[in-house]
């Protein structure tokens, strides 16, 4: 069974400060995503990484894919309040089933 | 482009109750994906259909769970009968089709079953 791993679980940080969570599995993904979810909201994409050692930039947000496509990070810099919301990876397995992580809920305090 | 609807939003059963859910996807979408989700989990998928049929069902506990798309466009989910655990979050998803496209996720159905 295929199984992706999040941390931290929590996050609490103040406005401006930088952070990084991270997705690990011991499979092979042929591509991975990262989800934002908000509160009474479904999950909204916000990047598909495909290669290993794939690097994608979002504004302030920087997304990874590791060399052997078995994990992710995602870094946020001068985090805001805007950014708060639970992080969800998804890979996609060779079978083309996309598995989630159980995510990293951050709370950015103003 | 309207996204991808769901209803009720909120849903109170008892156990043993039955209930069904309804989705209806984003136009044009051939994959529509049926997702549950427990409090501080991911989604976990049930069922995944291409048109009117079902690609993937190996997580849907299929004496309680049953899902239909009969005309390849909206879609219901329904429990029956409905157990204490089956409480969470009932997402619906939609995509162009097979392959690295983006989901579209609706807003869910959240069921408190007591």
């Amino acid at each position: 069974t295929q199984l992706l791993e999040q941390s931290p679980q929590f996050l609490s940080i103040q406005e401006g400060e930088n952070l990084t969570v991270y997705c690990n599995s011991s499979s092979v993904f042929s591509s991975l995503q990262w989800y934002r979810q908000e509160p009474g909201e479904g999950p909204v994409l916000l990047v598909t990484v495909v290669t290993g050692g794939e690097v994608k930039k979002l504004k302030r947000l920087t997304f990874q894919f590791g060399d052997a496509r078995k994990d992710s990070s995602l870094h946020i810099t001068a985090a805001q309040p805007g950014d708060t919301g639970l992080y969800l990876c998804a890979g996609k397995t060779s079978y083309d089933k996309v598995i989630f992580g159980p995510g990293t809920s951050l709370s950015v305090i103003p | 482009e309207a996204g991808v609807a769901q209803s009720p939003r909120y849903k109170i059963i008892e156990k043993r109750q039955s209930v069904a859910f309804w989705c209806n996807p984003i136009s044009g979408h051939a994959t529509l994906y049926w997702y549950q989700q427990i409090l501080g989990q991911g989604p976990k998928l049930l069922i995944q259909f291409q048109n009117n049929g079902v690609v993937d069902d190996s997580q849907l506990p299929k004496d309680r769970f049953s899902a239909e798309r009969l005309k390849g466009v909206d879609s219901t989910l329904k429990i029956q009968p409905a157990k204490l655990e089956d409480s969470a979050v009932y997402l619906c998803a939609s995509s162009r089709g097979l392959g690295n496209y983006e989901q579209y996720f609706g807003p869910g159905t959240r069921l408190t079953v007591t």
